[in-house]
């Protein structure tokens, strides 16, 4: 099983509807991001969560929300759908023995393809 | 904010080395990584460098210049399965907390 689970692979959803993106990781890590890939525009941060009671707005969080359900769950919430949505959302984890030290390697999900219609 | 650039396109030929760079501008600088992406499937981590140097892993090396903001990673003896985008990415952030932030990526096509 992989250790960054993302549901579901793939979504069409029409204009206007609300969609969750779901994130589940087996890592045992404090630190959960999502971020949008564009082509061409390599991958942007949305929101993160550094633990369950902490919520941080990435660059481009305007028509997202998240919420932190657990150490391992990470969801990612389109409240009305636009077409300029579609893109690739990938899941990621980090992690560190000491918190106060920068990770060195983040962990991603496979990725969800949105496509909004 | 930070920004990253580096070249959106590399072409080499089996058995070749190739350099991608990446410069950056950041503040609150950590570390340096780069992470290899196939066909849109989940980015996996080649390297971090935190301190200025090479880091040698098998066939790939990465390299940091943090008076330059400037790194690097080299791919020695090349396989068509190297072909993928490559993305630098800056880690960075205050005391206790950092982020990611990612390069536009470079996709590298190697040739038989």
């Amino acid at each position: 099983d992989a250790d960054v689970t993302q549901t579901p692979r793939n979504r069409i959803t029409k204009t206007g509807k609300r969609i969750m993106l779901e994130c589940s990781q087996t890592k045992g890590h404090d630190r959960m991001y999502w971020y949008r890939q564009d082509p061409g525009l390599g991958l942007r941060l949305i929101y993160y969560s550094f633990d369950v009671k902490d919520i941080n707005k990435g660059e481009i969080s305007d028509g997202y929300s998240v919420s932190r359900q657990a150490q391992a769950k990470f969801s990612l919430s389109l409240e009305s759908a636009i077409p300029n949505q579609t893109a690739l959302y990938f899941c990621a984890t980090s992690g560190s023995t000491n918190p106060l030290a920068p990770d060195t390697e983040a962990f991603f999900g496979q990725g969800t393809r949105l496509t909004v219609v | 904010g930070q920004s990253l650039e580096q070249p959106s396109e590399v072409t080499a030929v089996e058995g070749a080395i190739v350099q991608i760079n990446c410069t950056y501008q950041t503040s609150g600088f950590y570390g340096l990584s780069w992470y290899q992406q196939h066909d849109g499937g989940a980015p996996t981590f080649l390297s971090y460098n935190a301190l200025d140097g090479l880091e040698e892993t098998g066939r790939f090396s990465s390299f940091l210049s943090r008076s330059d903001s400037y790194g690097y990673l080299l791919l020695q003896e090349l396989q068509m399965k190297d072909s993928a985008s490559y993305f630098c990415a800056v880690r960075a952030g205050g005391w206790g907390y950092s982020t990611l932030t990612f390069g536009k990526g470079t996709m590298l096509l190697v040739s038989p």
